[in-house]
């Protein structure tokens, strides 16, 4: 059984630039959520995808946005970057059962910096 | 709306005494309750839960909490902590309102040290 991969682990960008990052959820899981933990502070919750589509955001911009894959893998885009979006991007899986339930298996995360 | 204070940013203890992390929740409806843990350079991982029932919950490596409704209190504890325990740990609690139903609600976290 396989966990929950991202990519890249560590990556470098410019203020306006654009990045896309990436998940890949536990084997068996339909569900992927995406959390932003910037430095010292807990994870907060960016959006869900079940069934390819959006289910459910966070308080965060239009220019977060993210898809699902029918392999139930996905992708965090962020547009026009801001040194604040400097942070950890987590991606969660959970089973459609417990998509609700708050039962999450992490990845070890993206770490952008935004210069 | 719901929200989660841990009470203590950095709590340092030695080894084989009591690990004692203090979570305090808001919440207008009966809560879900998670503490995860975080090691370093690494992502969250599920300790232990509260959803219904026992309001004492054992979780692995040895670690339990209690829910007490009338505190509103969600306490993580630890009889004896080993070195193996230093880690960041976080507490959380469902979202049960808006478009965020589900997902999770994370306090600041608390980083503990042991100290052999």
């Amino acid at each position: 059984e396989t966990g929950v991969t991202q990519s890249p682990t560590h990556l470098i960008k410019t203020r306006g630039q654009q990045v896309t990052l990436r998940c890949s959820s536990q084997s068996g899981h339909n569900t992927v959520s995406w959390y932003q933990q910037a430095l010292g502070q807990g994870p907060q919750f960016i959006f869900q995808y079940y069934r390819e589509e959006e289910n459910g955001r966070g308080n965060f911009p239009p220019r977060f946005s993210g898809l699902q894959f029918p392999n139930y893998s996905s992708e965090l885009n962020v547009n026009a970057l801001e040194l604040d979006d400097s942070a950890l991007y987590l991606c969660a899986s959970s089973s459609q059962l417990k998509r609700n339930t708050g039962e999450l298996f992490f990845g070890e995360g993206s770490r952008l910096t935004v210069l | 709306a719901q929200s989660v204070t841990q009470l203590g940013s950095h709590v340092s203890v030695s080894e084989g005494a009591l690990v004692l992390l203090r979570c305090n929740y808001s919440s207008s409806v009966p809560p879900y309750l998670f503490w995860y843990v975080q090691y370093p350079n690494q992502g969250l991982q599920l300790l232990l839960k509260y959803t219904t029932g026992a309001t004492l919950v054992k979780g692995i490596n040895g670690f339990e909490a209690e829910f007490k409704k009338s505190e509103t209190s969600f306490h993580l504890t630890k009889p004896s902590a080993h070195m193996s325990d230093a880690a960041e740990y976080f507490c959380a609690v469902r979202t049960t309102g808006g478009t965020s139903y589900g997902k999770l609600t994370f306090g600041q976290g608390t980083i503990l040290t042991v100290h052999p």
